[in-house]
């Protein structure tokens, strides 16, 4: 079956403009999650949803930084007045239940979108 | 809070030749599940293996190992017979039980394996 994809691949943008990314998760993955990750270095944690709701935003850096997940599949991780500081890799990882400890969940990703902020 | 270490920056390995990636972690959780991905320079995060705090077995899959020290907070990778495939960087990582740790996925800074033939 398909994996998860990100939408796009790449994604080069001026400071101060808006963008939206997109992740089309594995189908009938209740949880998915977005992660940033800066060159060279490991991803680190964005946001999540169980469903519709963000389950977990506390990793979101500011304000600037939106997500949604309106009928629980699609997800669009949006960011206003972009700064050359949010130059990364924007990971979106899908799994099919969330949960905690030692339970083996484990979270397929997808390919990223390398966002560079001019 | 969690936190990942991952001490070697890069590992060099002959080919054909088995290779340890180090591994340490913190948390307060008393149950918790580590994880390793590796990310080739095309930039796919793979899932490799898994173990969880309550295994008592050491976890494999195929030429992956997971040395699991729980007194010694350690989760080390060990990929035998190394191929030229393996070459690529390799993330360690955690998910907690509870609180703002549940569901997600705390990673390391990541080692790069480089297999020399």
């Amino acid at each position: 079956g398909a994996g998860v994809s990100q939408t796009p691949s790449n994604k080069v943008t001026e400071k101060g403009k808006y963008v939206e990314l997109r992740c089309d998760p594995i189908s009938g993955h209740t949880a998915l999650y977005w992660y940033r990750q800066s060159l060279g270095q490991g991803p680190e944690f964005l946001i999540y949803f169980q469903g519709t709701g963000a389950a977990d935003d506390s990793g979101l850096p500011n304000d600037r930084f939106f997500a949604v997940r309106p009928e629980g599949s699609v997800s669009t991780l949006k960011i206003q007045r972009t700064e050359r500081g949010d130059s990364a890799v924007y990971l979106c990882a899908s799994s099919s239940a969330t949960s905690g400890g030692a339970s083996h969940h484990e979270q397929f990703f997808g390919p990223g979108t390398r966002l560079t902020v001019l | 809070a969690q936190k990942i270490t991952q001490t070697q920056p890069g590992m060099f390995v002959q080919e054909k030749e088995a290779v340890t990636l180090d591994c340490t972690y913190d948390t307060s959780d008393p149950s918790y599940g580590l994880f390793w991905y590796k990310q080739p320079s095309s930039g796919e995060m793979i899932f490799l293996i898994y173990q969880g705090s309550y295994d008592q077995q050491n976890a494999t899959e195929g030429r992956y190992s997971l040395n699991f020290q729980k007194a010694r907070k350690s989760a080390n990778l060990v990929i035998s017979a190394s191929q030229l495939g393996d070459s690529a960087m390799y993330f360690c990582a955690m998910k907690g039980a509870g609180g703002t740790s549940y569901g997600k996925l705390t990673f390391g800074q990541g080692t790069i394996l480089t297999v020399h033939p």
